[in-house]
């Protein structure tokens, strides 16, 4: 069975930082490039950022509203994926899921979906 | 960034309704297009890939088309579980973006 499990949310003061972590389980996790989204209270998705495979060196993308303060990083040993937070604003309060997927029909698509960690950001 | 726009934003059906619901983006996307489905407080889970291949183990009452800039989703006849938000997601070029959602209520 295919498992996303987040962690690392919580409550954290404009500025703060913080790192949510996402272990995967149930499929060959080093061939999948993995997604991380987030979902602001009442609204609809955002995509955040992803980071591809060891074939494509790790390289990252982000959304505009992240990048330079966003970091995503993975440890395909661990079988886990990583978003360091820095100086997060109150417009980051969002629950925040991961999600992964592995080469079909010309793409990565997100597949699997965890059932996400929420962050808070407030003074 | 391409614009993701679904329509409409919500919608009443009853059960055993056939429901359509459109997303068209702002420029071609081939078929790097997916759909996705979020039950009231529950996580997003993938219906489609590629714009009409379902995701294993999704009912076939669901199916989507399209390609280029115009997309459906369809479910055939309602079900009591298929009340949730669907949201397009386009995988054709960075950064990802989601359309605004369909919210499918209860008549």
């Amino acid at each position: 069975e295919v498992q996303l499990v987040e962690s690392g949310g919580g409550l954290v003061q404009p500025g703060g930082s913080l790192r949510l972590s996402c272990a995967a389980s149930g499929f060959t996790f080093s061939g999948h490039f993995m997604d991380w989204v987030r979902q602001a209270p009442g609204k609809g998705l955002e995509w955040v950022g992803r980071t591809r495979g060891k074939a494509d060196s790790y390289t990252t993308e982000y959304a505009a509203s992240v990048k330079g303060r966003f970091t995503i990083s993975r440890d395909d040993s661990q079988n886990s994926v990583y978003l360091q937070m820095n100086n997060l604003k109150t417009e980051d309060t969002a629950v925040y899921y991961c999600a992964g997927g592995g080469y079909r029909s010309g793409r990565y698509f997100s597949d699997y979906w965890g059932q996400g960690t929420l962050v808070t950001v407030s003074s | 960034d391409i614009q993701m726009t679904q329509s409409p934003s919500s919608l009443s059906a009853s059960i055993g309704d056939r429901v359509t619901i459109t997303c068209r983006a702002s420029q071609d996307i081939a078929t790097f297009l997916a759909w996705i489905q979020q039950r009231p407080g529950k996580a997003p889970k993938s219906l489609i890939y590629a714009a009409s291949s379902l995701q294993s183990g999704v009912p076939s009452r669901f199916s989507g088309s399209g390609s280029g800039t115009d997309f459906t989703l369809t479910i055939s006849s309602l079900q009591p579980e298929d009340f949730a938000t669907y949201y397009c997601q386009q995988f054709n070029t960075y950064p990802l973006t989601f359309g605004g959602g369909t919210k499918v209520e209860i008549k």
